[in-house]
């Protein structure tokens, strides 16, 4: 019954490749995020949507592209993958966009661009 | 712009020990303050929160919080240290109109027998 879940867990795929993680809630959240956590641990948002509808977009390449089809799901595409990319991907979900909201995070995807 | 600090990149402790991890944070008011658990190969877990009112806060496994607005700060806390509790652990602040969170570089905590 995993909350929020994250697929593949592991990604490894050269440079120049298109890839795409997919994200998965079955808490009923209206509000869903992805967030980078880079090789020194630091977790920054990249995305947030709400009801399918992107409402923070911070500063992150437009390579990256979030898709919602609906409020349950969020993934992220990533075009002309470069070595930077690599990372671990944190998909999140919380009742609502509302401050305060607790986020439930997924257990991340591991992206090796190599 | 926030912003939060947690000073000590890894903390090692005896089991059995207290524990105190610290979290500085920069804020135009008070936010809402959070500290999530991220064992090896896992995602975050949320220890507690902080939104209004009792400045102790009691979250899960035992932790607890202090929140000091004088300070800025929002350090977390456990009496006796189990060697299960050895894991990364993330200061977060969210601000009070929106559900993002702003994440300190994490504080690895390892536990010596």
């Amino acid at each position: 019954d995993t909350a929020v879940s994250q697929t593949p867990k592991y990604l490894v795929t050269q440079m120049g490749n298109d890839k795409s993680i997919k994200c998965e809630q079955n808490l009923g959240h209206d509000t869903m995020y992805w967030y980078k956590q880079d090789s020194k641990k630091f977790l920054k948002i990249m995305f947030s949507y709400n009801n399918k509808e992107l409402i923070i977009n911070e500063t992150v390449p437009n390579r990256f592209s979030p898709k919602s089809p609906d409020k349950a799901h969020l993934n992220l595409h990533i075009n002309s993958l470069e070595l930077g990319d690599s990372a671990v991907y944190f998909c999140a979900s919380s009742q609502d966009v509302a401050g305060g909201t607790e986020a439930f995070f997924g257990q991340g995807t591991r992206l090796t661009v190599v | 712009a926030q912003s939060v600090t947690q000073p000590d990149i890894h903390i090692t402790v005896s089991e059995g020990a207290s524990l105190e991890l610290r979290c500085n944070y920069s804020y135009g008011a008070t936010p809402y303050l959070f500290w999530y658990v991220q064992s090896p190969g896992q995602g975050l877990q949320l220890l507690l929160k902080y939104f209004s009112g009792d400045t102790l806060v009691q979250g899960i496994k035992g932790f607890e919080a202090e929140f000091k607005r004088s300070q800025s700060s929002f350090n977390l806390r456990k009496p006796s240290v189990h060697w299960s509790d050895a894991a990364e652990y993330f200061c977060a602040v969210g601000p009070r109109g929106y559900s993002t969170l702003t994440f300190g570089k994490g504080t690895m905590l390892l536990v010596s027998p």
